[in-house]
């Protein structure tokens, strides 16, 4: 079974924050790492991805991976109303599947 | 631009009733997935196909069968439609390599009554 564990929120951060948003994954072969939003009703979309250690940024979002602990997390600078959405993390194994976190819903204040 | 299109958007079934939930894509991507998103859930993985012809069985296959005769169809198939398969179900594609998104369908809308 693999797991990827997701703080579970929801998360309410006001504009202009920080939001920080977390995930733990059971499957030390995973490969690669990818944040995904979903607006309700609509489909997950990509963030970014990330597949070595230490940090990657994309504009207001830096995604950062540790391995060893197994935990990966992405900030979202300057949070804005339009970035209230769940947010899912998912985990590609060394089979090319992608497996998801139960997500966490984030809402920024105006 | 289609990308992945799924059909259909929404679907009532009767317990016991049989649907196929039609996925394709244009991308000439080799690998394709179905998943299951319940509410205020993750997104399950229920089968995948690295290439026409191979499927495999992901996290939670059972109530459902898929076939991968071509590259770009993946449809999903429900033989005895019961309550716990009410959900939205997406169908997704990729590239192959490990840093290549999934790039996912509109979603089915499935409620069984």
């Amino acid at each position: 079974q693999k797991e990827v564990e997701q703080n579970s929120g929801p998360l309410s951060v006001p504009e202009g924050a920080i939001a920080s948003l977390n995930c733990t994954y059971s499957d030390r072969g995973s490969q690669s790492f990818f944040w995904y939003r979903q607006y309700s009703g609509k489909s997950p979309e990509l963030i970014m991805f990330i597949y070595s250690n230490g940090d990657k940024e994309d504009g207001r979002f830096t995604a950062q991976l540790n391995k060893a602990s197994q935990y990966v997390s992405l900030l979202i600078r300057d949070s804005q109303p339009s970035d209230s959405a769940t947010y899912l993390c998912a985990v590609k194994t060394g089979a090319n599947n992608l497996f998801f976190g139960t997500g966490t819903r984030l809402t920024v204040i105006p | 631009n289609a990308g992945v299109t799924q059909t259909p958007k929404f679907r009532i079934l009767k317990i016991g009733q049989s649907m196929t939930l039609q996925c394709t894509q244009d991308m000439n991507h080799n690998y394709m997935y179905w998943y299951r998103q319940d509410p205020g859930m993750g997104l399950k993985l229920i089968y995948y196909s690295v290439g026409a012809g191979i499927t495999d069985k992901g996290e939670v296959p059972n109530g459902y069968n898929v076939s991968r005769s071509t590259t770009e169809d993946f449809p999903l198939r429900l033989e005895l439609a019961a309550p716990s398969q009410t959900s939205v179900y997406f169908c997704a594609s990729n590239r192959g390599s490990r840093n290549t998104e999934a790039f996912f369908g509109q979603g089915t809308r499935l409620t069984v009554v």
